[in-house]
């Protein structure tokens, strides 16, 4: 049973335009958020994170907002830029340490 | 910066050999982590450990079993490799409590089981 779930398998946007990817969780339980990103022939490297008790985080370009009665976070990059086409993946984590749920992940293409 | 160094980028090996995939890591993480990656699953946890000779099941241990022996190195083992364990194989490591440090990921491995 998949307890983290990004809906949308790929997404494309305009270079400078905004890129929305959403993850969706089902456990109450996850008290921490992360996105990682993910290139061809390459490990994913983590990129920005959210605890359970905030509702946004902003690194640059990054955005991560969670809403946790909707069990949603989003990742928002803004302006978007071709070396950000890759897959996103959202993790969800438990402090206890024995849950690390990752998402399916979201192809992201940014069009020059 | 962190380096997670996976010893092979691309394995093949035969149904019922016994695999070994090697994972080290050069930043004295405490916690590291074995994944596989699918088409359409994303990553799913396999075994992970927080500390020497200490391992602890994650969503798919059936088929795998884990060494760590040093605090730097964390090996997944495949006692009788099937063709349903032909997939990617990441590895992951991070520092400090349990749950709440980004993990840093290695290269992977995909490795294939005719």
């Amino acid at each position: 049973d998949q307890q983290v779930k990004q809906n949308s398998p790929s997404l494309s946007v305009q270079e400078g335009r905004i890129s929305i990817l959403n993850c969706d969780y089902t456990n109450s339980m996850f008290d921490y958020f992360l996105w990682y990103k993910k290139y061809p022939a390459e490990g994913p490297t983590f990129l920005i994170s959210i605890s359970s008790i905030k509702d946004k985080n902003e690194d640059g370009r990054f955005t991560v907002f969670l809403n946790k009665s909707a069990k949603h976070l989003s990742l928002h990059i803004v302006p978007s830029q071709p070396g950000d086409s890759a897959v996103y993946f959202c993790a969800a984590l438990t402090f206890t340490g024995n849950q690390f749920y990752f998402g399916t992940g979201t192809s992201l293409t940014v069009i020059p | 910066d962190v380096k997670v160094t996976q010893s092979s980028r691309y394995l093949v090996k035969r149904t019922g050999e016994k695999v070994f995939l090697e994972c080290v890591q050069d930043m004295d993480h405490e916690n590291m982590f074995w994944y596989r990656q699918d088409p359409g699953l994303g990553l799913r946890l396999i075994y992970f450990s927080y500390d020497v000779k200490m391992k602890e099941k994650g969503d798919i241990p059936e088929g795998y079993s884990v060494s760590r022996e040093k605090k730097e190195r964390f090996s997944l083992i495949l006692e009788s490799a099937s063709t349903n364990q032909t997939s990617m194989y990441l590895c992951a490591s991070s520092l400090g409590d349990r749950g709440n440090q980004p993990q840093h990921f290695g290269d992977g491995t995909r490795l294939s089981i005719l």
